[in-house]
């Protein structure tokens, strides 16, 4: 059972300053994606990343995928208040059906940047 | 752009009462999902569906059961609702494995918030 680990769960940062959330996987996979959450609303895609060694950025997030090590993290670089909002990590894994494929998630890490 | 609806923002049923969630998406995707979302949990797949008339059951489908007669539309149904299931219902959709363009990215609908008194 493919488990996804997040961390940490909560994070309250300084606007300015860098950090990394960690997700962590249990079964190989050669994909992962991250999502954003703000309050009350749903989730939007930001990063779908297709290989080991994948990157991607937009803006001050910058993504990466290490499938070696099951790992992926999500760097924020210089933070604003504007990236406050729970980020999420997914795993995909496939069902018993012909061509079923779904995602778990991590538990989210909610960030708060403080001015 | 991809969009995925669902047919009511917020909910209020009584105890007992048959509920249904209705999702439907316009980007002829062929998976769809019902999750739930609560505080300290994450999200939790109840039911996906890979094609019409096609389920499988999800971490926790007790309790619930889907209904997918064509591909654009996917309900959930609570036979009975109880207090337990109140909660925040998301449904998403994804392009089918080995589908030209896909990366089995999930689309996110605006979510129910159902409430059982």
């Amino acid at each position: 059972e493919l488990k996804v680990e997040q961390n940490p769960l909560f994070l309250s940062m300084q606007e300015g300053k860098n950090y990394t959330i960690y997700c962590n996987y249990s079964t190989t996979s050669d994909r992962l994606y991250w999502y954003r959450q703000d309050p009350g609303k749903s989730l939007e895609s930001l990063f779908v990343l297709l290989s080991n060694g994948a990157v991607k950025q937009e803006g001050r997030l910058m993504a990466s995928l290490d499938t070696k090590a099951r790992l992926s993290t999500l760097h924020i670089t210089a933070a604003v208040h504007d990236l406050s909002a729970t980020y999420f990590c997914a795993a995909p894994s496939k069902g018993s059906g012909a061509g079923s494929y779904q995602l778990t998630f991590g538990k989210g890490t909610k960030l708060s940047v403080i001015p | 752009d991809v969009k995925v609806t669902q047919s009511s923002r917020y909910l209020v049923k009584r105890t007992g009462e048959k509920v249904f969630l209705e999702c439907v998406q316009d980007m002829d995707h062929e998976n769809m999902f019902w999750y739930r979302q609560d505080p300290g949990l994450g999200l939790r797949l109840i039911y996906f569906s890979y094609d019409v008339k096609m389920k499988e059951k999800g971490d926790i489908p007790e309790g619930y059961s889907v209904s997918r007669e064509k591909k654009e539309r996917f309900s959930l149904i609570l036979e009975s609702a109880s207090t337990n299931q109140t909660s925040m219902y998301l449904c998403a959709s994804s392009l089918g494995q080995g589908v030209a363009g896909s990366y089995n990215e999930q689309f996110f609908g605006p979510g129910t918030r159902l409430t059982v008194l």
